[in-house]
């Protein structure tokens, strides 16, 4: 049983590019959280989602930044027009359901250049 | 305004001792908290978790205390291993929210 697969596991972008992650949650989760750490901080909630649906997208820049997971295929994280600011790695979780324990994956480190 | 706080960047403890990683909270709305390893270039990897009706919980080398009334937890390993030199992040959340609080972390060595 697979684990939560991110990828790439980094990813190089010029200012101005667009940068898309992806996360194939575990088999069986429908639950996904996307998570951003930033130097030196914690990780920070950006989204949550289920097949098809945003449950909560509170933590979310208002602009670029845009997240789905349909009903086939992974989850995808979309940053339009990175910036230099949007360098940070960024973690993808499943869970079963709601309240479960999450699984992390090992994470998309991206550099904006 | 940060909801979880680990006060201490850094611990570093020898082989054989305890190590103990701390955490304070705000919200009084928090009902679960947990307590994740990461190495680095990897993900985190869930540790040990408690519910608000409890002020301990135990897994083997690993023990969670929570202090309600000081919005408090910490986070006891004994005995300390140098395998388990990695960075610690307390979390939080609430039952009915869906997006665990994370704080700044704590890097623990421990030499041998």
């Amino acid at each position: 049983n697979a684990g939560v697969m991110q990828n790439p596991r980094h990813l190089v972008r010029r200012r101005g590019q667009e940068a898309r992650l992806r996360c194939s949650p575990m088999k069986g989760h429908s639950h996904v959280y996307w998570y951003r750490q930033l130097p030196e901080e914690g990780l920070k909630f950006m989204v949550y989602l289920q097949k098809e649906n945003i449950i909560d997208e509170s933590g979310m820049p208002k602009e670029r930044f845009s997240a789905e997971f349909p009903k086939e295929g992974p989850s995808i994280l979309r940053i339009q027009q990175v910036v230099r600011g949007d360098s940070a790695a960024y973690f993808c979780a499943s869970s079963q359901a709601v309240g479960d324990g999450y699984t992390f994956g090992s994470g998309t480190r991206l550099t904006v250049v | 305004d940060q909801q979880v706080k680990q006060n201490s960047p850094s611990l570093s403890v020898q082989e054989g001792r305890i190590s103990i990683l701390n955490c304070d909270y705000t919200n009084s709305m928090f009902d679960y908290f947990l307590w994740y390893k990461k190495y680095p270039a990897e993900g985190p990897t869930f540790l040990i978790s408690i519910s608000s009706i409890k002020d301990k919980n135990e897994d083997g080398r690993f023990t969670v205390f929570l202090n309600k009334s000081a919005k408090h937890l910490s986070l006891h390993i004994v005995p300390s291993q140098p395998g388990d030199s990695a960075v610690y992040f307390c979390a939080a959340a609430n039952q009915a929210g869906t997006a665990l609080i994370f704080g700044k972390g704590t890097t623990l060595s421990v030499s041998s």
